[in-house]
């Protein structure tokens, strides 16, 4: 299993341009997240789907930010138009999903991330 | 929502044990606790679960205790390379990690 995929790897980009961010979870994972992390604030969770539904945005700092999983092999994550403060390490996680009755622990594996400067 | 509290950093010599301890306050009857491990320019990594008790693997051992309020993350022996961030994150569906715990290990 080659993981959870996120691409570009890294992106520098000036500030009102568009930027898009992909993620591949890993096959047969039913739940995807999208997280934020900056020295300052750690790791914050931004956005989560599952079964492509996206089920909380309320980490999503603001209207500039969008999340879309079209199909449970890819999901964006776009920020228009980017500011420098968006700068940040933007991670994907992938897990197997979350059972109504469930049994163990919700196990999160993640890409290698998407590191993004805005100037 | 269920937040966790960690120290935000920690120093340890080589071959020392490090136990690193969370606040799982809001825990909720069903969730398991979880631990991961991030090194510098990578993804946060799962290291190890329990739901009660000790947990034991090849990395790390867990101690949860009764009330199931803490949870302890013992490494036995680190050395250099186990310097890294270490997380207990809050939630089973929402999970959430913050800032975590910086482990130096200083040779």
């Amino acid at each position: 299993d080659a993981g959870v995929i996120q691409s570009p790897r890294h992106e520098v980009t000036e500030m009102g341009q568009e930027v898009t961010l992909r993620c591949k979870p890993i096959s047969g994972h039913n739940s995807l997240f999208w997280y934020r992390q900056t020295m300052m604030r750690g790791l914050e969770l931004l956005i989560y789907f599952n079964n492509n539904v996206p089920i909380d945005d309320s980490g999503m700092p603001e209207d500039r930010f969008s999340a879309k999983m079209p199909n449970a092999s890819f999901s964006t994550l776009k920020i228009q138009p980017s500011e420098p403060r968006d700068s940040a390490v933007y991670f994907c996680a992938s897990s197997p999903g979350t059972p109504l009755f469930s049994s163990g622990a919700n196990v999160l594996t993640f890409g290698a991330g998407s590191r993004l400067t805005v100037l | 929502l269920a937040k966790t509290t960690q120290p935000i950093s920690m120093d340890s010599y080589e071959g020392q044990e490090v136990n690193i301890t969370c606040s799982h306050n809001n825990i909720a009857t069903n969730d398991y606790i979880t631990w991961y491990q991030q090194f510098p320019s990578q993804g946060p990594r799962f290291i190890i679960q329990g739901y009660k008790t000790k947990v034991t693997n090849e990395v790390a051992s867990l101690f949860i205790p009764a009330d199931r309020k803490s949870s302890t993350l013992s490494l036995p022996r680190v050395s250099l390379s186990d310097t890294a961030v270490y997380y207990c994150p809050g939630g089973y569906q929402k999970v959430t990690f913050g800032t975590g715990t910086k482990l130096q290990v200083i040779p």
